[in-house]
């Protein structure tokens, strides 16, 4: 079946430093895509969400992409801090369903001071 | 306003046991759901509802009842617990459907260990 997946599974990067968090997704039929964090003990935290008619969405220090043409999403999360370490995890409404979500199996980021 | 809350936090049973997952939610959301989260894998769909009195299966449905008697509930069964359904659960909760503007808010999770 189609799958939402993960180029990597873990990310290390500096305090300060700009990360990207990269996410493909196959089903080409799914128009809405969220990214959301978790922390360890947690249950999953919206971040951003995206509609398949943007390309790109902006929130606070975060930038959702999205390119339809190659089934791809990113999030970029700008000035890392050390509070942003968690695990990532991408979904996507299901072929365009109104109630399931597919998600990825999440990277793991890691901000070191 | 606590949001979406599920009980208990952590629970072992053995194997043929029965229990239930309480889901509530105080955001008078009308779609509720329920996954599991395992190693190595993304977030499944079990069960999910539209509305009060209504349920419907997700992707991983078998082993596990549901129901949504008043709109801020949504309890989960297991009637025989087996060792593949060890996982963490969350519930997660939503006022729209997804897409219109609208997403899901999750629970803090309920760790289950079926020995």
């Amino acid at each position: 079946g189609e799958s939402v997946g993960l180029h990597l599974p873990t990310l290390s990067v500096q305090e300060g430093d700009n990360s990207i968090i990269n996410c493909a997704y196959s089903n080409s039929a799914s128009d809405y895509f969220i990214w959301y964090k978790q922390e360890s003990g947690k249950g999953p935290q919206f971040i951003i969400d995206i509609r398949s008619n943007m390309d790109k969405r902006q929130g606070q220090r975060v930038t959702v992409l999205l390119n339809k043409t190659v089934k791809h999403l990113s999030l970029q999360i700008a000035a890392t801090q050390p509070g942003d370490s968690a695990v990532y995890f991408c979904a996507e409404n299901s072929g365009g369903s109104n109630y399931k979500l597919t998600f990825g199996k999440g990277t793991l980021l890691t901000v070191n001071p | 306003n606590a949001g979406v809350t599920q009980t208990p936090k952590f629970r072992v049973l053995k194997t043929g046991q029965s229990m239930t997952l309480l889901c509530a939610q105080d955001m008078n959301h009308e779609y509720m759901y329920w996954y599991r989260q395992d190693p190595g894998m993304g977030l499944r769909l079990i069960h999910y509802s539209v509305g009060e009195g209504t349920t419907a299966k997700g992707e991983v449905p078998d082993g596990y009842n549901v129901s949504r008697l008043k709109k801020q509930n949504f309890l989960l069964g297991l009637e025989s617990a087996a060792p593949s359904q060890t996982s963490v659960y969350f519930c997660a909760s939503s006022y729209l459907p997804l897409g219109q503007q609208e997403t899901q808010y999750f629970g803090p999770g309920t760790r289950l260990l079926v020995l």
